[in-house]
């Protein structure tokens, strides 16, 4: 089993529409957590970190579950720019562990 | 302004020839890690540093060598030992102080021909 899991996807949107990004991680060891966005040919680019009492950012909600092993991702009102692959990343003494990555498409 | 620098952006090598990615920051951050991404794929460990003069191999480090003789600077060789060299290559670094978040340089194209 990989440490950290994502559906790979992809998904294909509505614009408009909402959409959830989940992760799960094996390792109850595991300190820190983040979502990152990957455009096509370039590199990965931090979207925000995750904490426990989940965290806002305009469109953007992220959730962590401790207790289930367990990250996540909401996008609302979802934008054709919003079109990349989001990364589920954790941090556990010095290492950082990726995901694969799921990818989204927003169909205009 | 702050950040990672990666050079060249796009190399192209001929098979049995050594190439070095040169990547420098100036974030002042402790540890500094280099990535491989593949088409359509996630990115792989290939080596990472926590401090001066100190190295560790990370999931795919055969055929690549590192070296960080200067905070700033971590510097990844892609030799002829390394099979299926034609990849992306993403440095990247982590600061203690900036809320262990990873910060990467604009990535390195790399094809052998």
């Amino acid at each position: 089993r990989k440490e950290v899991e994502q559906d790979p996807g992809p998904f294909n949107v509505p614009e408009g529409a909402t959409v959830a990004f989940n992760c799960t991680y094996s390792n109850s060891a595991s300190q820190s957590f983040f979502w990152y966005r990957q455009d096509c040919r370039k590199e990965p680019k931090l979207l925000m970190s995750v904490y426990s009492s989940g965290n806002e950012d305009g469109r953007f909600t992220a959730q962590l579950n401790r207790a289930s092993q367990y990250i996540s991702l909401l996008i609302r009102d979802s934008k054709l720019s919003d079109s990349a692959t989001y990364l589920c990343v954790v941090n556990r003494d010095d290492k950082i562990i990726f995901g694969k990555g799921t990818r989204l498409h927003i169909l205009p | 302004d702050g950040g990672i620098t990666q050079s060249p952006k796009y190399l192209f090598r001929k098979e049995g020839q050594n190439v070095t990615l040169s990547c420098e920051q100036n974030l002042n951050h402790d540890a500094m890690y280099w990535y491989r991404q593949d088409p359509g794929q996630g990115l792989r460990l290939i080596y990472y540093s926590q401090i001066v003069n100190d190295f560790q191999k990370g999931d795919i480090a055969e055929g690549y060598s590192v070296s960080r003789e200067k905070k700033e600077s971590f510097p990844l060789t892609v030799t002829s030992a390394q099979k299926n060299p034609t990849a992306f290559y993403l440095c990247a670094s982590r600061g203690i102080y900036s809320g262990n978040t990873i910060y990467f340089g604009e990535g390195s194209w790399l094809t052998v021909v």
